[in-house]
């Protein structure tokens, strides 16, 4: 067990609403990590973190924007909701052990836009 | 150009028997990692096995190995055995370096049915 939870589990909002999804974890790992998840799609990184305030994009970053002001917490916000952003959102943590750097991941959030 | 390859959007195997699924990749970073996820029905990802570019032997956890074929850019995920429990999503993944650290890319997923 990681100790990695996300909230909300669900939601469902509707288009033009900001929506911010919580990654929250215990065991102080550097790296931080949003994926959306899309059938055909795998996950997709949405943007990452490498340390508190030490944020980076990923391949599919528009329309959302993310904040680390603490090591266990990881925001992800939809600043203006549209249908196509919805997905399951999965949250993920990595430390550099041994140089495998395995990412575990939280149990996802199901996001509607409706 | 896709960077994870998995070519096989479905798979059927007998309880039992062994199974390969297939990944190939494409990097240029000499230092990357290769991993294996399990995505249930019930909808988390579940860690299964790693493979380092620098790593002489395949990898092995139990009843999964990853057959590692470094000069043909393939890590095939084996599962020997398998069981009705083993019915899910399984997804390849790369690790290689990006600015600040490390970054990780996943194939679509081969979706695995065990028959009993």
């Amino acid at each position: 067990d990681a100790g990695i939870t996300q909230s909300p589990r669900h939601k469902v909002t509707e288009t033009g609403t900001p929506v911010t999804l919580r990654c929250h974890q215990t065991e102080n790992h550097r790296y931080m990590y949003w994926y959306r998840q899309d059938p055909g799609h795998g996950l997709r990184l949405i943007h990452y973190s490498y340390g508190v305030k030490d944020t980076d994009k990923g391949e599919v970053s528009d329309g959302y924007s993310v904040s680390r002001s603490k090591t266990e917490d990881f925001l992800l916000t939809l600043e203006s909701a549209t249908s196509s952003q919805t997905s399951v959102y999965f949250c993920a943590i990595s430390e550099l052990a041994g140089g495998t750097d395995t990412q575990y991941f939280g149990p996802g959030t199901r996001l509607t836009v409706l | 150009a896709q960077k994870i390859t998995q070519t096989q959007p479905g798979m059927f195997v007998q309880e039992k028997e062994a199974v390969t699924l297939d990944c190939t990749y494409d990097t240029s970073d000499p230092s990357y990692g290769l991993f294996w996820y399990k995505q249930p029905s019930s909808g988390e990802m579940i860690f299964l096995i790693y493979q380092g570019s620098y790593d002489q032997q395949n990898a092995t956890e139990g009843r999964y190995s990853l057959n590692f074929q470094k000069a043909r850019k393939s890590a095939n995920l084996v599962i020997s055995a398998s069981q009705l429990g083993d019915s899910a999503m399984y997804f390849c993944a790369m690790r290689e370096r990006n600015t600040g650290g490390f970054k990780t890319i996943f194939g679509a997923g081969t979706r695995l049915f065990v028959k009993a």
